[in-house]
């Protein structure tokens, strides 16, 4: 089982709907989670973290964590063309101390408009 | 804002060289980190460093070796290229109390090995 987990897709969303991005993980002591978008050819650049169970939100994007379910999740509301990319979740071990991050491989979401 | 700066963006090299990639962050990062990313392969930890002189083995650190003298930089090294070793390599740094925030990461140097 892969520590971290992501359905690759691709996701095939239109313009200003909601687009779903899930992610699961296998480390129950796992303490905080992350969300990177990559465009194509480009270097992740982080966009949402995470820490406690529960909803987070910033601007149209809001991370979901319910590490009772080790899922975390990512919504992206009134999706845009330039939405589309690859998002990455990453997960750090509760028992790393030297701020080591498992990701995912990645879920392709492309937005049409 | 974190900047990680990587000295190249592409890089051509031949079979054989001693290749060094250069990787510096302004932010007084702990931790510093080093991944390739192949297409459907996602981002592979080749190796990381969580203090100067100090280093720690990825998950494919065959073929690499690392050097961390200075807290601000941390370079790559293949020893002796092959063309296996062709792809995106992208430096990444973290810090904070609790080592509990993200990373951050540079621009990314392609590399190809003729």
């Amino acid at each position: 089982q892969k520590e971290v987990e992501q359905n690759s897709g691709p996701l095939s969303v239109p313009e200003g709907a909601i687009a779903s991005l899930n992610c699961t993980y296998s480390d129950r002591v796992s303490q905080s989670f992350f969300w990177y978008r990559q465009y194509s050819g480009k270097s992740p650049e982080l966009i949402m973290s995470i820490y406690s169970n529960g909803d987070k939100e910033d601007g149209r994007f809001t991370a979901q964590l319910n590490k009772a379910s080790q899922y975390v999740s990512l919504l992206i509301r009134d999706s845009q063309p330039s939405d589309s990319a690859t998002y990455l979740c990453a997960v750090k071990s509760g028992s790393s101390n030297t701020g080591k991050l498992i990701f995912g491989q990645g879920t392709t979401l492309q937005v049409k408009p | 804002d974190v900047k990680v700066t990587q000295s190249s963006r592409y890089l051509v090299k031949r079979t054989g060289e001693k290749v060094f990639l250069e990787c510096v962050q302004d932010m007084d990062h702990e931790n510093m980190f080093w991944y390739r990313q192949d297409p459907g392969l996602g981002l592979r930890l080749i190796y990381f460093s969580y203090d100067v002189k100090m280093k720690e083995k990825g998950d494919i650190p065959e073929g690499y070796s690392v050097s961390r003298e200075k807290k601000e930089r941390f370079s790559l090294i293949l020893e002796s290229a092959s063309t296996n070793q062709t792809s995106m390599y992208l430096c990444a740094s973290s810090g904070g109390q609790g080592n509990d925030q993200p990373q951050h990461f540079g621009d990314g140097t392609r590399l190809s090995i003729l």
